[in-house]
């Protein structure tokens, strides 16, 4: 089955400590998002990345930081500069020549 | 200009009644309106998407209404049923914002049965 899968699916952490969320993808997608989904906000884009080895920051990148070393593979990695960290963290990929973005099931962070 | 405005926040309608979702936005720019609908604890997933040469698209119970003028556009679920609980997002894509997707705040949809 072709698809994204995000690990772990709960995740907690405690103040001050660095905290590495997974994503892969097997949909040979060019392009891979992160989004952060608080109550009421919709989705804010952190980064995203349209190639290997290339990547940008989105609406919220503070306190955030990504990789992309590997075209299946764009791990976020929530940071202890990142002030409210607790949230819903949703991957995504797409391809160029369509619109549509193909969501993972998320992570749930919760910062003790 | 790069925002998307959705309303209401959330809504209540009962079983076969008509849900209606609306959208606005700024940047005429835009040439992508997609729907999303994320169930509780889920990713989102593509619903419906319409493009700004047509004014509707229908897809079985859901249709997209597109009003270029206006800079709006709206999403209708005909015969809403209790499955269709979850929340929506309207987004929009394209012009200045590019590779970005735009989406709007989300709309929480109870249908009673």
């Amino acid at each position: 089955d072709g698809g994204i899968t995000q690990s772990p699916k709960y995740l907690f952490r405690k103040e001050g400590q660095n905290v590495t969320l997974s994503c892969e993808q097997n949909l040979n997608h060019d392009a891979m998002y992160w989004y952060r989904q608080d109550p009421g906000q919709g989705l804010r884009l952190i980064y995203y990345s349209q190639i290997v080895n290339d990547f940008q920051k989105g609406d919220i990148a503070e306190g955030y930081s990504v990789s992309r070393e590997k075209k299946e593979s764009f791990p976020l990695t929530v940071t202890s500069a990142q002030k409210n960290p607790t949230a819903f963290y949703l991957c995504a990929s797409s391809t160029p020549d369509t619109d549509t973005q193909y969501f993972g099931p998320g992570t749930r962070l919760t910062v003790l | 200009q790069q925002q998307v405005k959705q309303s209401p926040q959330s809504l209540i309608v009962q079983k076969g009644g008509i849900s209606i979702i609306n959208c606005a936005y700024e940047n005429t720019a835009f040439d992508y309106f997609p729907w999303y609908q994320q169930f509780p604890g889920k990713g989102p997933a593509l619903l419906i998407a319409i493009r700004p040469d047509v004014s509707e698209k229908k897809e079985g119970r859901f249709t997209i209404s597109f009003n270029k003028s206006a800079k709006q556009f709206s999403l209708h679920i005909m015969d809403s049923q209790p499955g269709d609980s979850a929340t929506y997002f309207c987004a929009a894509k394209g012009g200045t914002g590019g590779f970005k997707t735009i989406f709007g705040a989300g709309t929480r949809l109870f249908v009673k049965a």
